[in-house]
């Protein structure tokens, strides 16, 4: 079974500088996605970020990329020029062109003024 | 279009009754999930389903059932509630296409608001 591991329960970054969340997966899969979800306060899960494991290029979506290395299995997003609005829950999550999707546990970042 | 809805967004049950969670999708989703969140961790999955008519469990199905008589609708019951099943539930949808389809080859899920249920 696959399975998707944040080791960082919490994290914190000064605003306006740049952060780095971790997350490895287990699969014996070849072709899967990866993605970074956001829960703010106020519950609501947003997509932040998602990338085709079949494609070397890492995803960036303005201020947010990935850095993914298949072989090692691991999917960290780095966030770029810290807002206070990044404050959220960070979920990590993989699926394999099927039904079912993996959640990390998350990575709790507060952001510092 | 509205995306992924869910009614009531809260609601307090005392133990022993039931209720629905309502969950509707208008992006013509093919997959849809219930999610159960308690406080301070991640999401577990209660159920699933791949297309009307097509229901699964998921890692924590139990005094849970759901059905799928339609595409756009994914309602969750809740049979004799319990203090344990006090949580957040979220409801979501994704499209997914073989593998090499081209289009919108999205799999990413698209969540609806959550709804906090409390039993007491």
């Amino acid at each position: 079974a696959q399975t998707v591991t944040q080791s960082q329960p919490e994290m914190s970054v000064q605003e306006a500088e740049t952060v780095t969340l971790s997350c490895t997966y287990d699969t014996s899969e070849s072709d899967y996605y990866l993605f970074w979800y956001k829960q703010p306060p106020s519950r609501q899960m947003i997509l932040v970020i998602r990338q085709e494991a079949y494609k070397q290029q890492n995803a960036t979506e303005n201020r947010f990329s990935v850095n993914f290395q298949k072989a090692a299995k691991s999917f960290s997003l780095k966030i770029s020029d810290s807002q206070l609005g990044d404050a959220a829950m960070y979920f990590c999550a993989y699926n394999n062109y099927g039904q079912n999707f993996v959640f990390g546990p998350g990575t709790r970042l507060s952001v510092l003024p | 279009n509205a995306g992924v809805t869910q009614t009531p967004k809260f609601r307090i049950l005392k133990i022993g009754q039931s209720m629905t969670l309502q969950c509707t999708q208008d992006m013509n989703h093919n997959y849809m999930y219930w999610y159960r969140q308690d406080p301070g961790m991640g999401l577990k999955l209660i159920y699933y389903s791949v297309g009307a008519g097509i229901t699964d469990k998921g890692e924590v199905p139990n005094g849970y059932n759901v059905s799928r008589s339609t595409t756009e609708d994914f309602p969750l019951r809740l049979e004799l509630a319990a203090p344990s099943q006090t949580s957040v539930y979220f409801c979501a949808s994704s499209y997914s296409l073989p593998v090499g389809g081209s289009g919108d080859s999205t799999d990413t899920q698209y969540f609806g608001p959550g709804t906090r249920l409390t039993v007491l």
